[in-house]
Protein backbone atom coordinates (compact mmCIF):
# COMPACT_ATOMS: atom_id res chain seq x y z
CA UNK A 1 0.00 0.00 0.00
CA UNK A 2 2.57 2.90 -1.27
CA UNK A 3 0.04 5.75 -1.58
CA UNK A 4 1.96 8.65 -2.56
CA UNK A 5 5.32 8.35 -3.77
CA UNK A 6 8.28 10.83 -4.02
CA UNK A 7 12.00 10.55 -4.92
CA UNK A 8 14.77 12.08 -4.66
CA UNK A 9 13.99 12.53 -0.40
CA UNK A 10 17.04 14.66 -0.55
CA UNK A 11 19.04 16.80 -2.92
CA UNK A 12 21.83 19.68 -3.07
CA UNK A 13 21.90 22.00 -6.94
CA UNK A 14 23.98 24.27 -7.69
CA UNK A 15 22.64 27.25 -8.37
CA UNK A 16 21.28 27.31 -12.43
CA UNK A 17 21.22 23.17 -12.53
CA UNK A 18 18.07 21.77 -13.65
CA UNK A 19 16.59 18.30 -12.23
CA UNK A 20 12.92 16.51 -11.53
CA UNK A 21 11.28 15.85 -8.59
CA UNK A 22 9.16 12.36 -9.15
CA UNK A 23 5.94 12.01 -7.74
CA UNK A 24 3.82 8.72 -7.98
CA UNK A 25 0.78 7.47 -6.90
CA UNK A 26 -1.24 4.20 -6.96
CA UNK A 27 -4.56 4.95 -5.87
CA UNK A 28 -6.21 6.43 -8.83
CA UNK A 29 -6.72 9.52 -7.83
CA UNK A 30 -7.64 12.09 -10.08
CA UNK A 31 -5.94 15.38 -8.70
CA UNK A 32 -2.59 15.67 -8.04
CA UNK A 33 -0.39 18.51 -6.76
CA UNK A 34 2.75 19.89 -5.59
CA UNK A 35 3.27 22.19 -2.16
CA UNK A 36 6.89 24.09 -1.04
CA UNK A 37 6.90 24.35 2.83
CA UNK A 38 8.67 27.06 4.10
CA UNK A 39 9.15 28.00 7.48
CA UNK A 40 6.63 30.04 8.88
CA UNK A 41 4.54 29.93 5.15
CA UNK A 42 2.84 26.98 5.72
CA UNK A 43 2.63 25.16 2.47
CA UNK A 44 2.09 26.98 -1.12
CA UNK A 45 0.40 25.02 -4.05
CA UNK A 46 3.20 25.23 -6.72
CA UNK A 47 0.75 23.49 -10.25
CA UNK A 48 -2.22 21.17 -9.54
CA UNK A 49 -3.69 18.10 -11.78
CA UNK A 50 -7.25 17.62 -12.39
CA UNK A 51 -6.40 14.70 -14.20
CA UNK A 52 -4.21 12.95 -16.93
CA UNK A 53 -2.84 16.40 -19.71
CA UNK A 54 -4.37 18.82 -17.63
CA UNK A 55 -2.27 20.95 -15.52
CA UNK A 56 -2.64 24.33 -13.79
CA UNK A 57 -0.78 27.05 -11.57
CA UNK A 58 -1.27 27.20 -8.08
CA UNK A 59 -0.24 30.70 -5.95
CA UNK A 60 3.87 30.06 -6.34
CA UNK A 61 4.79 28.33 -10.02
CA UNK A 62 7.30 30.43 -11.45
CA UNK A 63 10.67 28.58 -11.67
CA UNK A 64 8.47 25.20 -12.32
CA UNK A 65 7.02 23.20 -15.13
CA UNK A 66 4.94 20.23 -14.02
CA UNK A 67 3.06 17.44 -16.71
CA UNK A 68 0.91 14.79 -16.29
CA UNK A 69 0.91 12.28 -19.13
CA UNK A 70 -0.40 9.38 -16.67
CA UNK A 71 -2.85 9.33 -14.31
CA UNK A 72 -0.23 8.05 -11.63
CA UNK A 73 2.71 10.43 -12.14
CA UNK A 74 3.11 13.89 -11.89
CA UNK A 75 6.96 14.86 -12.16
CA UNK A 76 8.17 18.60 -10.83
CA UNK A 77 10.80 20.04 -12.96
CA UNK A 78 12.95 23.12 -11.84
CA UNK A 79 13.92 24.58 -15.42
CA UNK A 80 17.25 26.72 -13.28
CA UNK A 81 17.51 25.72 -9.82
CA UNK A 82 18.05 29.27 -7.54
CA UNK A 83 19.04 29.56 -3.84
CA UNK A 84 14.85 30.77 -2.97
CA UNK A 85 13.50 27.32 -4.08
CA UNK A 86 15.66 25.82 -0.99
CA UNK A 87 12.74 24.38 0.26
CA UNK A 88 10.75 20.76 1.25
CA UNK A 89 8.79 20.11 -1.44
CA UNK A 90 5.54 17.94 -1.14
CA UNK A 91 3.53 16.29 -3.91
CA UNK A 92 -0.13 15.45 -2.93
CA UNK A 93 -3.32 13.32 -4.27
CA UNK A 94 -6.63 12.64 -3.86
CA UNK A 95 -9.91 11.56 -5.45
CA UNK A 96 -12.10 14.61 -7.49
CA UNK A 97 -14.51 16.73 -6.73
CA UNK A 98 -15.73 16.97 -2.92
CA UNK A 99 -14.20 16.75 0.93
CA UNK A 100 -11.99 14.18 0.34
CA UNK A 101 -8.77 14.02 2.19
CA UNK A 102 -5.55 14.74 0.74
CA UNK A 103 -2.92 12.36 0.79
CA UNK A 104 0.79 13.59 1.11
CA UNK A 105 4.25 12.25 0.08
CA UNK A 106 6.91 12.06 2.64
CA UNK A 107 8.64 15.01 0.81
CA UNK A 108 11.89 15.73 -1.20
CA UNK A 109 14.20 18.10 0.81
CA UNK A 110 16.34 20.40 -1.63
CA UNK A 111 19.11 22.75 -1.02
CA UNK A 112 20.17 24.97 -3.94
CA UNK A 113 23.79 26.59 -3.46
CA UNK B 1 -10.31 34.30 -1.22
CA UNK B 2 -9.64 31.32 0.88
CA UNK B 3 -7.28 32.30 3.99
CA UNK B 4 -6.43 30.17 6.93
CA UNK B 5 -5.33 31.69 10.38
CA UNK B 6 -3.73 29.76 12.60
CA UNK B 7 -3.14 32.56 15.48
CA UNK B 8 -0.24 30.66 17.30
CA UNK B 9 3.03 29.64 16.22
CA UNK B 10 3.87 27.38 19.04
CA UNK B 11 1.22 26.03 21.80
CA UNK B 12 3.04 24.53 25.08
CA UNK B 13 0.85 22.63 27.48
CA UNK B 14 2.00 20.04 30.38
CA UNK B 15 1.48 16.32 29.58
CA UNK B 16 -2.49 15.04 31.12
CA UNK B 17 -3.82 18.67 30.59
CA UNK B 18 -5.92 19.53 27.91
CA UNK B 19 -4.67 21.24 24.89
CA UNK B 20 -6.80 23.24 21.89
CA UNK B 21 -5.00 24.51 18.56
CA UNK B 22 -6.84 27.64 17.20
CA UNK B 23 -7.93 28.26 13.55
CA UNK B 24 -9.87 30.55 11.71
CA UNK B 25 -10.94 30.08 8.11
CA UNK B 26 -12.27 32.66 5.58
CA UNK B 27 -14.35 31.23 2.54
CA UNK B 28 -17.19 31.83 0.01
CA UNK B 29 -19.84 29.61 0.69
CA UNK B 30 -19.86 26.56 3.08
CA UNK B 31 -16.50 25.19 3.77
CA UNK B 32 -14.66 21.96 4.23
CA UNK B 33 -11.99 21.99 6.76
CA UNK B 34 -8.90 19.75 7.82
CA UNK B 35 -6.19 19.38 10.48
CA UNK B 36 -3.01 17.40 9.60
CA UNK B 37 -0.07 16.60 11.55
CA UNK B 38 3.37 16.59 10.73
CA UNK B 39 6.12 14.46 12.39
CA UNK B 40 9.79 15.69 11.76
CA UNK B 41 11.00 14.87 8.56
CA UNK B 42 7.91 13.59 7.57
CA UNK B 43 4.81 13.89 5.42
CA UNK B 44 1.73 15.44 6.03
CA UNK B 45 -0.77 13.12 8.18
CA UNK B 46 -4.89 13.30 8.14
CA UNK B 47 -5.90 13.83 11.34
CA UNK B 48 -9.89 14.54 10.91
CA UNK B 49 -11.98 16.80 8.58
CA UNK B 50 -15.42 18.76 8.71
CA UNK B 51 -17.28 17.84 5.58
CA UNK B 52 -21.00 18.68 7.21
CA UNK B 53 -23.58 17.56 9.94
CA UNK B 54 -22.19 17.50 13.57
CA UNK B 55 -20.19 19.83 14.60
CA UNK B 56 -17.96 18.11 16.61
CA UNK B 57 -15.59 15.98 14.65
CA UNK B 58 -13.96 13.18 16.08
CA UNK B 59 -10.31 12.20 14.74
CA UNK B 60 -7.04 10.36 14.52
CA UNK B 61 -5.15 9.72 18.08
CA UNK B 62 -8.32 11.51 20.44
CA UNK B 63 -8.01 14.55 18.68
CA UNK B 64 -11.04 16.07 17.96
CA UNK B 65 -12.35 19.75 16.48
CA UNK B 66 -15.31 21.97 17.25
CA UNK B 67 -16.53 23.75 13.87
CA UNK B 68 -18.30 27.09 14.35
CA UNK B 69 -19.72 28.89 11.95
CA UNK B 70 -20.46 31.99 13.18
CA UNK B 71 -17.04 32.28 14.29
CA UNK B 72 -15.49 30.99 11.61
CA UNK B 73 -13.27 28.62 13.47
CA UNK B 74 -12.29 24.63 13.28
CA UNK B 75 -9.86 24.39 17.08
CA UNK B 76 -8.24 21.33 17.14
CA UNK B 77 -8.54 19.74 20.51
CA UNK B 78 -7.69 16.71 22.82
CA UNK B 79 -8.66 16.09 26.33
CA UNK B 80 -5.55 14.86 27.72
CA UNK B 81 -1.76 15.40 26.06
CA UNK B 82 0.64 13.17 25.70
CA UNK B 83 4.60 13.52 25.02
CA UNK B 84 4.27 12.07 21.83
CA UNK B 85 1.48 14.74 20.57
CA UNK B 86 4.43 17.57 19.94
CA UNK B 87 4.70 17.83 16.01
CA UNK B 88 3.29 20.28 14.24
CA UNK B 89 -0.04 20.98 13.03
CA UNK B 90 -1.48 22.46 9.90
CA UNK B 91 -5.26 23.51 9.64
CA UNK B 92 -6.73 23.44 6.24
CA UNK B 93 -9.56 24.75 4.06
CA UNK B 94 -11.65 23.88 1.04
CA UNK B 95 -14.76 25.83 -0.29
CA UNK B 96 -17.37 23.11 -0.98
CA UNK B 97 -19.00 24.95 -4.65
CA UNK B 98 -16.32 22.23 -6.61
CA UNK B 99 -12.85 24.26 -6.46
CA UNK B 100 -9.48 22.51 -6.71
CA UNK B 101 -7.54 25.02 -4.01
CA UNK B 102 -6.64 23.21 -0.24
CA UNK B 103 -5.46 26.36 1.16
CA UNK B 104 -3.00 25.85 4.28
CA UNK B 105 -2.31 27.53 7.27
CA UNK B 106 1.16 28.80 8.56
CA UNK B 107 1.14 26.18 10.89
CA UNK B 108 1.20 25.88 15.22
CA UNK B 109 3.98 23.68 16.76
CA UNK B 110 2.87 21.91 19.94
CA UNK B 111 5.19 20.99 22.33
CA UNK B 112 4.04 18.92 25.43
CA UNK B 113 6.37 18.86 28.24
CA UNK B 114 6.37 15.82 30.42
Amino acid sequence: NAGVTQTPKFQVLKTGQSMTLQCAQDMNHEYMSWYRQDPGMGLRLIHYSVGAGITDQGEVPNGYNVSRSTTEDFPLRLLSAAPSQTSVYFCASREGVGGNTIYFGEGSWLTVV
Amino acid sequence: AQSVAQPEDQVNVAEGNPLTVKCTYSVSGNPYLFWYVQYPNRGLQFLLKYITGDNLVKGSYGFEAEFNKSQTSFHLKKPSALVSDSALYFCAVRDNTGGFKTIFGAGTRLFVKA
